[in-house]
């Protein structure tokens, strides 16, 4: 079956612009999870969504990072007046329930500010 | 605070045996899990430890001491695909959720 889509796979941006990164979770998967994944480092969590809410946000570096899943299966992340630190890889993750330990990563959207 | 500790790189010729270690310091430990990631792609799930003790799946198996706070990584028979960036994360159980979070990486060169 189809795995994890997140689009757009690439953004390059402007310092100061509002960017939008779009995540297709595994169809059925009720968890889902944002990381940031900066170059050489491991992936670090940001958001987790159980459903429609968003159960854990302790990962938002700041409140320029907004994430919504209004319908329980894709989700939007949302980056208002983006700086040049903000440019990493953002990585989706989606698992079956919220207590499976295996979860399942999309391809990621790289962002680069300029 | 959370944090795993695990080595930048390694280097081994196909065929042969490499441990990849990790240790971690964290709070509401629940497991800990390894990722496999090729350059440009996603995390893969390999394996998951939540007790003591070694896990196989194939060429591949994990182990976990939780009274040390160390658990690694073995990959037998190596082959070149086996080339990527390795990753241990800690699993912790919040909020009805399981967040990982990650070491920093093992970046695994296999030659010929």
């Amino acid at each position: 079956g189809a795995g994890v889509s997140q689009t757009p796979s690439n953004k390059v941006t402007e310092k100061g612009k509002y960017v939008e990164l779009r995540c297709d979770p595994i169809s059925g998967h009720t968890a889902l999870y944002w990381y940031r994944q900066s170059l050489g480092q491991g992936p670090e969590f940001l958001i987790y969504f159980q459903g429609t809410g968003a159960a854990d946000d302790s990962g938002l570096p700041n409140d320029r990072f907004f994430a919504v899943r209004p319908e329980g299966s894709v989700s939007t992340l949302k980056i208002q007046r983006t700086e040049r630190g903000d440019s990493a890889v953002y990585l989706c993750a989606s698992s079956q329930t919220s207590g499976s330990y295996e979860q399942f990563f999309g391809p990621g959207t790289r962002l680069t500010v300029l | 605070g959370q944090s795993l500790e695990q080595p930048s790189e390694v280097t081994a010729v196909e065929g042969a045996i490499v441990q990849i270690n990790c240790t971690y310091q964290t709070s509401g430990f629940y497991g800990l899990s390894w990722y496999q990631q090729h350059d440009g792609g996603a995390p893969t799930f390999l394996s998951y430890n939540a007790l003591d003790g070694l896990e196989e799946t194939g060429r591949f198996s994990s182990f976990l001491s939780r009274s040390d706070s160390y658990g690694y990584l073995l990959l037998q028979e190596l082959q070149m695909k086996d080339s990527a960036s390795y990753f241990c994360a800690v699993r912790r159980v919040e909020n009805a959720g399981n967040m990982l979070t990650f070491g920093g990486g093992t970046r695994l060169m296999v030659k010929p």
